[in-house]
């Protein structure tokens, strides 16, 4: 089945620590997003990926980091400098173009211990 | 002011009643309106796309769009239990890769 994969769907991140969510598709989608949700907040895009090798800032990338050096994959790193990382991070994927429509994993929990 | 504005709710139902879900925007150059449904603790799932002023209808659902007032609208007939999520609208300007998110409205649809 195609679709889009999140691992780990729960992560603990400690103070000081960098950790890494893990986005992979089969859908051979061009684009892929990273989004994070806080309760009340909707959706916040973080970064954003149209090719390989190529990823741009979205609106909250600070103290985030990307890298896209395969087509299916699109990691995720929380580093240290973000103070406030709990939240339910989003990945998704799209065709590509002008016609937006994002197909989503099931998203992964990051909690701080 | 916000580009989307949404009703938060919480939005309460007796299954079979007909939900109407609104968001407002700001900017008339927006083309392309979604409704994404998202179960608790999952990731959302495009319900519907438009970009053209007026009504389209899929099942139950069906999305409004009025471009002169800048306001959209999703209507659900017959509402199910299982229709309980929250429910994001979406707008896009349409050259870009950016879309622009509702905070969302909890649904609850009481059996």
């Amino acid at each position: 089945d195609g679709g889009i994969t999140q691992s780990p769907k729960y992560l603990f991140r400690k103070e000081g620590q960098n950790v890494t969510l893990s986005c992979e598709q089969n859908l051979n989608h061009d684009a892929m997003y990273w989004y994070r949700q806080d309760p009340g907040q909707g959706l916040r895009l973080i970064y954003y990926s149209q090719i390989v090798n190529d990823f741009q800032k979205g609106d909250i990338a600070e103290g985030y980091s990307v890298s896209r050096e395969k087509k299916e994959s699109f990691p995720l790193t929380v580093t240290s400098a973000q103070k406030n990382p709990t939240a339910f991070y989003l990945c998704a994927s799209s065709i590509g173009g002008t016609n937006e429509k994002l197909f989503f994993g099931s998203g992964t929990q990051l909690s701080v211990l | 002011q916000k580009e989307v504005e949404q009703d938060p709710g919480p939005l309460s139902v007796p299954e079979g009643a007909i939900v109407s879900l609104n968001c407002t925007y700001s900017n008339s150059a927006f083309q392309y309106f979604m409704w994404y449904r998202q179960y608790s603790r999952k990731g959302p799932e495009l319900l519907m796309y438009t970009y053209s002023s007026g009504n389209k209808e899929d099942g139950r659902f069906t999305a409004q769009v009025d471009k002169s007032s800048k306001y959209i609208s999703l209507f659900i007939r017959d509402s199910q239990p299982s229709d309980s999520a929250t429910y994001l609208c979406a707008i896009q300007r349409g050259s870009n890769y950016k879309l622009t998110f509702g905070k969302g409205t909890l649904l609850t649809v009481n059996p």
